[in-house]
Order: structure tokens, then sequence, then C-alpha cells
């Protein structure tokens, strides 16, 4: 049961455009919420996250909206660069489930973004 | 070292073989996790540890055991391989256990299971 999902493997933008990059969840318990960027032959790499108290998180061109009610959040990127090419996964986490779920993410299958110069 | 330094980078290895994968960081960070990354599937927690001394399964621990002996290790080991483990393996690391605390990843060990 895939409780994080990206519905879409690949995403292609023009530079310049804005990138709109999906998560989907279904456990409601899910309160801490985290975008990882992975380039190829390296590990991930933290982008930004947000609180579900929160509904949008703003690091200069990334931003990050979470919609509570529908389990959905986005990461927006603007503008693209080509730079930005790689794979994006989101994940979830249950922060106050005690220390059984500490610290353990649940990722999405991940969105191959590419951006054309 | 700076970070987190795994290996090997990639191996092939026969079914039924044992092998520990590495996992070295310099951070002093009290928790690290391992992770399998599949076509499809994401990035999917094996096993963890929130401090030395102690270890706890993920979502997917079946045929894979760790070790934290000391602070900045945290070994993998599949005791006798199958081809179903053919993947990426990263291990990650945190300040502590809290998810505010970003985790940071290894390059990763390419595994093949012939």
């Amino acid at each position: 049961d895939q409780q994080v999902k990206q519905n879409s493997p690949s995403l292609s933008v023009q530079e310049g455009r804005i990138s709109i990059l999906n998560c989907d969840y279904t456990n409601s318990m899910f309160d801490y919420f985290l975008w990882y960027k992975k380039y190829p032959a390296e590990g991930p790499t933290f982008l930004i996250s947000i609180s579900s108290i929160k509904d949008k998180n703003e690091d200069g061109r990334f931003t990050v909206f979470l919609n509570k009610s529908a389990k959905h959040l986005s990461l927006h990127i603007v503008p693209s660069q080509p730079g930005d090419s790689a794979v994006y996964f989101c994940a979830a986490i249950q922060s106050n489930a005690g220390g059984t779920s500490y610290g353990k993410l649940t990722f999405g299958q991940g969105t191959i973004l590419t951006v054309h110069p | 070292i700076a970070g987190i330094t795994q290996a090997p980078t990639s191996q092939i290895l026969a079914a039924g073989r044992r092998m520990t994968l590495r996992c070295t960081q310099d951070m002093r960070h009290n928790a690290m996790y391992w992770y399998r990354q599949d076509l499809g599937l994401g990035l999917r927690l094996i096993h963890y540890s929130n401090t030395a001394g102690t270890t706890g399964k993920g979502e997917v621990p079946d045929g894979y055991s760790v070790s934290r002996a000391n602070t900045d290790d945290f070994p993998l080991t599949l005791a006798s391989a199958v081809p179903s483990q053919t993947s990426v393996y990263f291990c990650a690391s945190s300040v502590r256990e809290a998810p505010y605390n970003e985790q940071f990843f290894g390059p990763g060990t390419r595994l093949t299971v012939l």
C-alpha cells in the first residue's frame, strides 16, 4: 500500500517556466512533509519541508503548498533552470507517533523533472 | 571523510552469498537509516537506528540485518542474497530521530544479485 504517491513519473518544462510537481498521501496522521532532489549516481538531498500547521513554505525559487483536506502537496519551482533537472521525491512522516515512528520517512515513487534550455 | 560514505560503490553478487554494505558518517549524527531504491517504488526504509546500540525495523526488513556498535558506522548485511535484493541502497543519517532534522544521504551502493 503506497501511502505517498507521485502519480507523474516524469515532467518536462521549458527553462524559465514554472515546474509543478505533485504528491498525494493517504495517511491522515502524516504531519510533516519533505521534498528531496536526486541527481544520477548521487544520494538524495533535502530541498524543502513543510509542517502540517502551515499551508505554504517558500525558499527562494522553491515553494511547497500543502492542502490537508485533499491530502495533497505540490512543489513549485519558479523559474525553472536546466540544473533543476533531477528526480524529485516527496516524503512524509508522522512525527508524534512515539519512538517507533521517529525518523521513518515514507517516500513517494519520484518524478523525473527535465528542464529544457 | 566528509558527510556520509558508502562502500562499495557497486557490487555484483551471486545468489546465496553473504554481503555487508558499509556506511560511515563523520557528522556525529545520532540517527542512521538504510533505504533501498527501486524503480516505481521510491525509497523504502529497511532498518534504522536512533542511537548507537539500538536498531529497529523499517518497512522492508526481511533478509537484512544491521548493527550499530558506535555512532559513526551502520553496516547492512545480507545473510544470503537473493535476486529480489538487486537494488540501489542508500544510507542516511540525521542529528536525531526527530523529523524536523533533515536526513543526509550517502552516494549509494548499486547491488546486483545474480
